[in-house]
């Protein structure tokens, strides 16, 4: 089935390394996407990984996916008050085109 | 800039009424366009895949008399909500793809805000 799961929320202190984690359940997924929304605003592409990379690094971003395990994480390197955002992980399948997304998990920063 | 873009960006209608969504894909036709909806504090939800020329599909769950997608040209389809309920009130967003292939060309409208008092 059609399954992405992430914790719901994540605190971290301001300059620290955040780690979000997402895992899901088609092995077939294509892709993989990080995308963060703000307080009423709509999606942001962060970063995106194809399936056959273990990882992909984008200035203070780094995506690593465990493709045995189905999980995927995104480290935020030197976390940042503008970083407080939602993280949804999504998947997109190899046979269509739609993007299932998690659950999101809120980051939230503390000074 | 943006390559999707939604209006209206926020909307307040009556119980009882219908008010359409529109999302538009600039400077590329979207061959399959896509419509969520997302809850207060909730994930994204795909409610319907929306081809240009024929009739969405639906996810399990979605109303399609409630929900009434249009896809009548490459560059814009609508979302119509019909006889509107509070319940109805949420964040809907579009997304819009060039083909079925390219998993790094799928774009997302900024999002409609949607009260129904």
């Amino acid at each position: 089935g059609e399954d992405v799961e992430q914790s719901l929320f994540l605190s971290v202190r301001e300059g620290d390394s955040s780690v979000i984690n997402c895992t899901y359940t088609d092995s077939s997924s294509t892709y993989l996407y990080w995308y963060k929304q703000e307080p009423g605003a709509g999606l942001q592409l962060l970063t995106y990984i194809f399936s056959n990379m273990d990882m992909k690094q984008d200035q203070r971003l780094t995506v690593l996916l465990n493709k045995k395990d189905k999980h995927l994480s995104l480290r935020i390197a030197d976390t940042q008050t503008g970083d407080s955002a939602i993280y949804f992980c999504a998947e997109r399948y190899s046979s269509a085109s739609k993007i299932i997304f998690g659950s999101g998990t809120r980051l939230s920063i503390r000074p | 800039g943006a390559v999707v873009s939604q209006h209206p960006s926020r909307v307040i209608c009556k119980s009882g009424t219908s008010v359409k969504i529109e999302c538009r894909s600039l400077d590329f036709q979207a061959t399959t366009m896509f419509w969520y909806r997302q809850f207060p504090k909730q994930s994204l939800m795909l409610m319907a895949t929306s081809n240009e020329g024929s009739k969405a599909t639906y996810e399990q769950g979605v109303e399609k008399d409630k929900f009434l997608i249009n896809h009548a040209s490459l560059t814009l389809s609508t979302l119509t909500v019909t006889s509107a309920h509070p319940e109805d009130s949420s964040f809907y967003i579009c997304s819009a793809t060039l083909d079925r292939v390219s998993g790094n060309t799928i774009y997302f409208g900024e999002g409609s805000w949607l009260t129904v008092v």
